[in-house]
């Protein structure tokens, strides 16, 4: 059964305080792992997918990386408007999105 | 370009009734998902459909059920409403049922079961 792991629950930053969210998961055969931003009160909003180990991508202050058992999402000198709930997901095979519980950022100004 | 659209937004039921929520998915997207979110169990998977066939179920009981249309909108319905059905319900679409096909999800339906 594929699972997703996130560390930490919650993350209070300082603006400009750069640090990293943690994925772990355990999947067989990974299809794609797929970072999303969710708002309080909204649907989440699609970040990333990564495929394979050793992939990156990047997107403003957001740099997705990803491993054989764990992904993460490193912020660089987040600002407030980065505060927000981010959530890591897996796709294997046919099976639908498994999704962590998310990682509860705060960033104070 | 439109994004998933998901109505209504908001709705109260009272215990034993029953609700049907809709989504209408990004124009040209043929796959449709559910998901019910609640603060102490996260997202959890309810159904997903394809060409208006039901590819894959959650664990969820039979009061949960769900269908797509020819143009690919979904509706769901839960029957016999309980408290603990109170969550975001959100519905995500993709361009197809291809495993490593990013979905784009709508801003969910707010139910509250009172």
């Amino acid at each position: 059964e594929d699972q997703v792991t996130q560390s930490p629950e919650a993350l209070r930053l300082q603006e400009g305080e750069s640090s990293s969210l943690n994925c772990s998961y355990t999947v067989s055969g990974l299809r794609g792992l797929f970072w999303y931003r969710q708002d309080p009160g909204k649907g989440p909003e699609f970040l990333f997918t990564l495929y394979s180990a050793g992939e990156e991508k990047e997107k403003e202050r957001l740099k997705a990386t990803l491993t054989k058992k764990e992904s993460f999402l490193h912020i660089t000198a987040p600002k407030p408007e980065d505060s927000a709930t981010y959530l890591c997901a897996v796709n294997s095979g046919n099976t639908p999105l498994v999704f962590g519980k998310g990682t509860r950022l705060s960033v104070i100004a | 370009k439109a994004g998933v659209t998901q109505t209504p937004r908001y709705l109260i039921k009272t215990r034993g009734q029953q609700v049907t929520l809709s989504c209408s998915p990004i124009s040209g997207h043929r796959s449709v998902s559910w998901y019910q979110q609640t603060p102490g169990q996260g997202l959890q998977f309810l159904f997903e459909y394809f060409s208006e066939t039901q590819r894959n179920k959650g664990n969820f009981p039979g009061r949960f059920s769900g269908r797509q249309f020819s143009n690919s909108r979904s509706e769901m319905n839960v029957s016999t409403l309980e408290l603990g059905d109170s969550a975001l319900y959100l519905c995500a679409s993709s361009l197809s049922a291809a495993p490593n096909t990013e979905a784009f999800f709508g801003q969910g339906t707010r139910l509250t079961v009172v």
